[in-house]
């Protein structure tokens, strides 16, 4: 088992640009969850999936995030047009159930210029 | 508005000795309680759970205790060891049949060898 698996590891793009975040959950896990991470707020939850359909996207910040889980392999973040503001490292996760939480994937550390 | 609240940002201890990590929360309606441990430039990793409706529980040198009336739950390593320095995520569950998990901001903690 790859565990969850994202791309890519660092993103650095200019404010203005289109970036796209991807995951690969692991195989059989049935729920999928993108979240930030920044000093101020620690671990914030944008959204996640149930069965690739969007359950709560109340996280998300604005318009200009969107995310997308077209089948149960493969899901995207994008944030367009990005803004310094969403620099951070934005982690994605799934679980199939249970009480022993989520695998995490190792992160796309995002750093908006 | 935080419902997790981890108010140290860092602890130091000593190697051998006890390390203890507090988290508050505020909504009663959580029903269990995580903690993940996270190594730089990699995912949290699932460490510790402990249900509402305990108010202990033990892995090894990992004891996560649980207060409702006080909504305070702390996380004791004994001893603590230098491949235990990490920041360390309290997380809580809501009682709404999701898998949905609210972080804290971490504690960074740092044993000295």
């Amino acid at each position: 088992d790859a565990g969850v698996i994202q791309s890519p590891r660092h993103e650095v793009t200019e404010m203005g640009q289109e970036v796209t975040l991807r995951c690969k959950p692991i195989s059989g896990h049935n729920s999928l969850f993108w979240y930030r991470q920044t000093m101020m707020r620690g671990l914030e939850l944008l959204i996640y999936f149930n069965n690739n359909v969007p359950i709560d996207d109340s996280g998300m910040p604005e318009d200009r995030f969107s995310a997308k889980m077209p089948n149960a392999s493969f899901s995207t973040l994008k944030i367009q047009p990005s803004e310094p503001r969403d620099s951070a490292v934005y982690f994605c996760a799934s679980i199939i159930g249970g009480v022993n939480g989520y695998t995490f994937g190792s992160g796309t550390r995002l750093t908006v210029v | 508005d935080q419902q997790v609240k981890q108010n140290s940002p860092s602890l130091s201890v000593q190697e051998g000795r006890i390390s203890i990590l507090n988290c508050d929360y505020t909504n009663s309606m959580f029903d269990y309680f995580l903690w993940y441990k996270k190594y730089p430039a990699e995912g949290p990793t699932f460490l510790i759970s402990i249900s509402s409706i305990k108010d202990k529980n033990e892995d090894g040198r990992f004891t996560v205790f649980l207060n409702k009336s006080a909504k305070h739950l702390s996380l004791h390593i004994v001893p603590s060891q230098p491949g235990d320095s990490a920041v360390y995520f309290c997380a809580a569950h809501l009682t709404s049949g999701t898998y949905k998990y609210i972080f804290g901001t971490g504690t960074r903690l740092k044993v000295l060898a």
